[in-house]
């Protein structure tokens, strides 16, 4: 079965600087796409970073970037210079190439401390 | 605008009761997708459709049924709805391409009593 896994509920970091979010995934698939999503308190899912499997480069969005291990089936968010409005529930999800499927993990709490 | 919109919003009902959540996109996306939010546990995947009358099973299908007559609406069907379906839903649509971003409603939250 293809699974997505979070191991850590809960992360705080302190206003400018950085922090790393882990995400674990199992596929017997080669090709997919990773995304990171962002849901702050207003509930809104919105989408922060997408990396595709084929590509070795790892994607990044101006603060944020991805550690993209293939072969370890991991894929790490960093959020550098970390802001009070980076402060939500970040998740991680899978999507198998071709399909409709999308399989999120349990998700982050990023509390942003200033 | 681009948006997709769904309702109600919020839904106190009691079990047995039939209801549905509507959905709606206007971005003319093939894939259409609800989800259910639960916590500790993320977004669970319950029904997507590829296209007008395509739909397929997600991870936690049972107890709902969904249908795709027209590309812009995926209503999520209750037939006889139980507490343990109390929870927090998301519609969501992308174009093609894989690596396109779902779009998100702004989810409805069913409370069956």
């Amino acid at each position: 079965a293809q699974t997505v896994t979070q191991s850590q509920p809960e992360m705080s970091v302190q206003e400018a600087e950085t922090v790393t979010l882990s995400c674990t995934y199992d596929t017997s698939e080669s090709d997919y796409y990773l995304f990171w999503y962002k849901q702050p308190p207003s509930r809104q899912m919105i989408l922060v970073i997408r990396q595709e499997a084929y590509k070795q480069q790892n994607a990044t969005e101006n603060r944020f970037s991805v550690n993209f291990q293939k072969a370890a089936k991991s894929f790490s968010l960093k959020i550098s210079d970390s802001q009070l409005g980076d402060a939500a529930m970040y998740f991680c999800a899978y999507s198998p190439r071709n399909t409709g499927k999308l399989i999120f993990g349990q998700g982050t709490t990023l509390q942003v401390k200033p | 605008e681009a948006q997709v919109t769904q309702n109600p919003r919020y839904l106190i009902t009691v079990t047995g009761k039939k209801l549905t959540v509507t959905c709606s996109q206007n971005m003319n996306h093939e894939y259409m997708s609800w989800y259910r939010q639960d916590p500790g546990l993320g977004l669970r995947q319950i029904y997507y459709s590829m296209n007008v009358e395509v739909t397929d099973k997600g991870d936690v299908p049972e107890g709902y049924k969904v249908s795709r007559k027209e590309k812009r609406n995926f209503p999520l069907i209750l037939e006889s709805p139980s507490p343990n379906q109390t929870s927090l839903y998301f519609c969501a649509s992308r174009g093609l391409g894989g690596n396109q971003p779902q779009h998100f409603g702004d989810g409805t939250r069913l409370s069956i009593l």
